[in-house]
């Protein structure tokens, strides 16, 4: 198994900055997913990309992917106070997602 | 769409005692459930991935007879700790994939649940 392991461990931004997330992770991947948590709830799921694409969007969410690497990052443009949580990259590579520690993020009005 | 229930939310239960989650797909059909269980601030474990009609495949360091997974039907499964003690205190999440869908890889995650074992 592997794990997406997510830089910083936590964030603090002013509201309409952008947050900027990396994960790195350990061996060949189908895909990545990106996970939002909000304190004791279950995971929403934000975005998938796939082994071949490079970049992805949507909404105020940016993500990018880079195999070579090994690493991906997720830009949050325009933060709100909303978005606080803890994001979680999982690399899938067996239909199975083995999630990291996340970042905390936290978004001050 | 793609909603996936857990019950009971939360629970509190003496120890010794064995508690089952249950974890429903409430608009698809899941052809294969994960339960999670995760610990304050820490990321989510994986502890096990059963698929509808088969035994789970339950991860390394995981005890099959104290975590009792179910899939019996496309739509439910159960997770049963049995003779919980306090260590088991923990927030454990389901989530759900149709891997007979165009979004296989996505999973579909529960609320959760606490469990408070006293």
């Amino acid at each position: 198994s592997q794990q997406g392991e997510e830089d910083p461990q936590a964030l603090s931004i002013q509201e309409g900055e952008n947050a900027t997330m990396n994960c790195s992770y350990k061996t060949s991947i189908n895909n990545l997913q990106w996970y939002r948590q909000n304190s004791g709830r279950g995971l929403v799921h934000l975005i998938l990309i796939r082994s071949n694409e490079r970049e992805k969007h949507s909404g105020r969410l940016r993500v990018t992917l880079d195999t070579s690497k090994k690493s991906s990052s997720l830009l949050i443009t325009a933060s709100r106070a909303a978005d606080t949580a803890s994001y979680f990259c999982a690399p899938d590579e067996t239909d199975k997602l083995i999630f990291g520690t996340g970042t905390r993020l936290q978004v001050f009005p | 769409g793609a909603v996936v229930s857990q019950h009971p939310s939360w629970v509190i239960c003496k120890s010794g005692t064995s508690v089952k989650i249950e974890c429903r797909s409430l608009d698809f059909q899941a052809t294969t459930m994960f339960w999670y269980r995760q610990f304050p601030k820490q990321s989510l474990m994986l502890m096990a991935t059963s698929n509808e009609g088969s035994k789970a495949t339950y991860e390394q360091g995981v005890e099959k007879d104290k975590f009792l997974i179910n899939h019996a039907s496309l739509t439910l499964s159960t997770l049963t700790v049995t003779s919980a003690h306090p260590e088991d205190s923990s927030f454990y999440i389901c989530s759900a994939s149709d891997r007979d869908a165009e979004s296989y890889n996505e999973q579909f995650f529960g609320p959760g649940t606490r469990l408070t074992v006293l």
